[in-house]
């Protein structure tokens, strides 16, 4: 079955700094990979995702890319803000929503 | 508010003992996931079931059961409860087989 291991799994960085979480996965028949923050007391949210199509997708600040050769792919978030402060999680799958796995996350903490 | 509801947001109980968890998926969606979060392992898939079927299966123990009702909300059932199954419980539903999962708050169990 699909393996990802996420890194790191925690991230202390200064406001207004950039942020980046990595994972890799193991399955290369795996072309669907959503990134989910989820913010403390709360279920998690799909913040923006990917397909094997694409190697990179924007969404202001918040950018993922794709390897598909090295099967791993990255969340970048600029500019952050306190309101970044949560755990984020990434996840792969063959069938979108059915049969994800997710990586342990990633609890990011924004200083001021 | 993702529009899943979960109850009870707390549980506290005994070893050997039997729970239920309860799950509303948001209206319209047809499936609806298990996840089991416990500090060290991050989101694991227990179980999905789709239109009252069950659909896959996770790493779901024995103990541990789940079925969907004709209306669509779910109840996950733990039984002869060991204090390793203390975790944050989540549901998920989607609106299909491919697509966003969207997470209630979680069910936050203690097994003392």
């Amino acid at each position: 079955g699909e393996n990802v291991e996420q890194h790191p799994s925690t991230l202390s960085v200064q406001e207004g700094d950039s942020a980046v979480i990595k994972c890799t996965y193991s399955d290369s028949a795996s072309n669907y990979f959503p990134w989910y923050k989820q913010e403390l007391g709360k279920g998690s949210q799909l913040i923006i995702d990917i397909r094997s199509n694409v190697g990179e997708k924007k969404d202001q600040r918040i950018a993922v890319t794709l390897n598909k050769t090295a099967k791993h792919f990255s969340l970048h978030i600029t500019e952050t803000q306190p309101e970044d402060s949560a755990v984020y999680f990434c996840a792969a799958s063959q069938r979108g929503a059915d049969g994800l796995t997710f990586g342990k996350g990633t609890h990011l903490i924004i200083q001021p | 508010d993702s529009g899943v509801t979960q109850t009870p947001k707390h549980l506290i109980t005994a070893t050997g003992q039997r729970v239920t968890l309860r799950c509303s998926p948001r209206s319209g969606d047809l499936s609806v996931y298990w996840y089991q979060q416990s500090l060290d392992q991050g989101l694991q898939f227990l179980i999905q079931y789709y239109n009252g079927e069950e659909r896959a299966k996770g790493n779901i123990l024995e103990r541990f059961s789940a079925q969907q009702f004709p209306d669509l909300h779910s109840e996950l059932n733990l039984s002869s409860l060991e204090l390793g199954d203390s975790a944050l419980y989540f549901c998920a539903s989607s609106p299909l087989e491919s697509g966003e999962l969207f997470f209630g708050e979680g069910s936050r169990l203690t097994v003392l």
